[in-house]
């Protein structure tokens, strides 16, 4: 089985902090990804990355910023944390090429106050 | 840019009846995704549909994609409570499969 798992379910900061956000996955997967949820929104796409150190924006990177220096771990930083980034983010990966559900990890709903 | 809406967004059924979900999207794609969330939990892969006219079905829930119509639907049947949970569906253009966008969810209830 796909595992995929974040370093925090939650985490609590508070306004220009810098914030950490660890994902791990155990299959090899060429791609990953970080969204965030929020109700009524579904899943937006921050950043994703299909090779080590190699990244590409999603719909929403402003404010964050990501990194991959190994295959199995993408983070996810905030530089400066704001209210508005209190949310629920989640990390995914998947094979590269055409077709490849994505397997999503825990969640980590971080409070920014 | 790719647009995905369900719905309705929430819906409560009684145990025992059917019902669909609708998934229209506004590019040309023919991979579509069914995740479905239980609340506090990640999101569960349930179905992977690749081609105009897929079916797939796994127990009560069957789905279907037509590309030419840009719509997929999720069919309930015979609903029982453990179906309750929120389904997304999710869609990646046909340039790029990394660019996968999210609908909003559809949060079903099923009573008994």
């Amino acid at each position: 089985d796909v595992k995929v798992t974040q370093s925090s379910r939650y985490l609590v900061k508070r306004t220009g902090e810098k914030v950490f956000l660890e994902c791990v996955q155990d299959m090899d997967h060429e791609n990953m990804f970080w969204y965030r949820q929020d109700p009524g929104l579904g899943l937006r796409l921050i950043y994703f990355s299909y090779d080590v150190k190699m990244k590409e924006k999603g719909d929403i990177p402003e404010g964050y910023s990501v990194s991959r220096e190994k295959k199995e771990r993408f983070s996810l930083i905030l530089e400066s944390a704001s209210t508005n980034q209190t949310s629920m983010y989640l990390c995914a990966s998947s094979l590269a090429g055409l077709g490849n559900e994505q397997f999503f990890g825990p969640g980590t709903r971080l409070t920014v106050l | 840019e790719l647009k995905v809406e369900q719905n309705p967004l929430f819906l409560s059924m009684q145990e025992g009846k059917n019902y669909t979900i609708y998934c229209n999207y506004s590019t040309t794609s023919d991979r579509l995704y069914w995740y479905r969330q239980d609340p506090g939990k990640s999101l569960e892969s349930l179905f992977v549909l690749l081609s105009n006219g897929a079916v797939k079905q796994e127990g009560r829930l069957m789905a279907s994609l037509d590309t030419k119509a840009r719509l997929s639907t999720l069919h309930i049947t015979a609903a029982v409570h453990d179906l309750s949970a929120t389904y997304f569906c999710a869609v990646a253009p046909w340039y790029n499969n990394n660019d996968m966008r999210f609908g909003a969810g559809t949060r079903l209830t099923v009573k008994p």
